[in-house]
């Protein structure tokens, strides 16, 4: 069974204070891992696609990695508008096209 | 451009009711999916379907729960009779081609007295 784990569950940074989020994952077959954002009373955004250990992607203050076992979320000089829940996800090879794992997500808050 | 709609935002009623939610995907997006979230559980899928198709159901938790898509446009999840413990945010959200990535509504708060 695909298993996702998020952590820490919540991080408290202060403004320009970089840190990472850590997701851990378990799967047969890596297809592709997904990180979204989730604000409070909003479905989750998507982030970021990555499919292959080695990969990054980036954009304005967010940058994700992978590895075989795990995916970074790298923030730097957070802004207070960062503060949400980002939400990491997996999908395997051979399993139902579509159907993914999601991690029970890191809720960032980021003080002026 | 439009997203995913989802209707109603809110919804209170009495155990034993009958609860219907509604989505309209994003046009062209073949996937549909039907989560729901709690703290306790998270984000959890329900059901899911690919050109209206249902392909996965294993997530439903009993009976009481239905979903249908009779077209591109629309789905809608049903619960009959309704039990206070189904109290949670309800999210839709369409994907194209692979399911990935998901584009979310923002979702229904269903809360059952």
């Amino acid at each position: 069974e695909d298993q996702v784990t998020q952590s820490p569950e919540a991080l408290r940074l202060q403004e320009g204070e970089s840190s990472s989020l850590n997701c851990s994952y378990t799967v047969s077959g890596l297809r592709g891992l997904f990180w979204y954002r989730q604000d409070p009373g909003k479905g989750p955004e998507f982030l970021f696609t990555l499919y292959s250990a080695g990969e990054e992607k980036e954009k304005e203050r967010l940058k994700a990695t992978l590895t075989k076992k795990e995916s970074f979320l790298h923030i730097t000089a957070p802004k207070p508008e960062d503060s949400a829940t980002y939400l990491c996800a997996v999908q395997a090879v051979g399993t139902n096209a579509g159907k993914s794992t999601f991690g029970d997500g890191t809720t960032l808050t980021v003080k002026p | 451009d439009a997203g995913v709609i989802q209707s109603p935002r809110h919804e209170v009623t009495e155990m034993g009711q009958e609860v219907t939610l509604r989505c309209k995907p994003i046009s062209g997006h073949d996937y549909l999916f039907w989560y729901r979230q709690t703290m306790m559980r998270g984000l959890e899928l329900l059901i899911y379907f690919n050109n209206n198709v249902p392909i996965d159901d294993s997530g439903m938790p009993e009976d009481r729960f239905s979903a249908k898509m009779p077209n591109a446009s629309f789905s809608t999840l049903k619960i009959q009779p309704s039990e206070p413990r189904d109290s949670a945010v309800y999210f839709c959200a369409s994907s194209p081609l692979g399911g990935q990535p998901q584009h979310f509504g923002d979702g229904t708060r269903l809360s059952i007295l």
